[in-house]
């Protein structure tokens, strides 16, 4: 099956920076990527969902300005954290669809931790 | 969206089978039901999706009774590595976001 990695696999930053997360489909063009966000002990949220060429779409509650979502490829889309802040420490996860229902490839996950 | 209800945690000692069982009594009538794991500090992984009765992988096998409003993931002889977080999905549509509930953590131990 297809293949998603993301990069890096964990970064440290201080309070008020950027961090920027690739997440890419090694062998799969990826119309769609989900990006979701999991804090410890707790399951996965959805915070946006990018298509290739087009604005991603984001969930409520999760700002647009401070989670920059650009999806210029089929094998590539980056969530930018835009001026971190420690809430922000969070274990972040891109998906792609198969095509099957309910069936996603999901990447290996970006632990961020702001300090 | 079918609600799913699992057990929060489950316990095992290696070599036991393990039964996680899902509840989804608003099911409907094109829903799958579609099981994750998630090891720690990774990314969750498709292990199994089933419509009726049974099915079986070389990883789990899943039992779903007639009435579809439950299902039962089954993990033969567990290990150590068997430990895990698992979701229980319903839905019947492809290319939609996943909607994960809290899952049952399931821990292995010697």
């Amino acid at each position: 099956g297809a293949v998603v990695s993301q990069h890096p696999s964990w970064v440290i930053c201080k309070s008020g920076t950027s961090v920027k997360i690739e997440c890419r489909s090694l062998d799969f063009q990826a119309t769609t990527m989900f990006w979701y966000r999991q804090f410890p002990k707790q399951s996965l949220m959805l915070m946006a969902t990018s298509n290739e060429g087009s604005k991603a779409t984001y969930e409520q509650g999760v700002e647009k300005d401070k989670f920059l979502i650009n999806h210029a490829s089929l094998t590539l889309s980056t969530l930018t954290v835009t001026s971190a802040h420690p809430e922000d420490s969070s274990f972040y996860i891109c998906s792609t669809p198969t095509g099957g229902v309910d069936e996603q490839y999901f990447g290996p996950g970006t632990r961020l931790t702001v300090t | 969206l079918a609600k799913t209800t699992q057990p929060i945690s489950m316990d095992s000692y290696e070599g036991q089978e393990v039964n996680i069982t899902c509840s989804h009594n608003n099911i409907a009538t094109n829903d799958y039901i579609t099981w994750y794991q998630q090891f720690p500090s990774q990314g969750p992984r498709f292990i199994i999706q089933g419509y009726k009765t049974k099915v079986t992988n070389e990883v789990a096998s899943l039992f779903i009774p007639a009435d579809r409003k439950s299902s039962t993931l089954s993990l033969p002889r567990v290990s150590l590595s068997d430990t895990a977080v698992y979701y229980c999905l319903v839905g019947s549509h492809s290319g939609y976001a996943l909607n994960f509930g809290k899952g049952t953590s399931l821990l292995v131990t010697p």
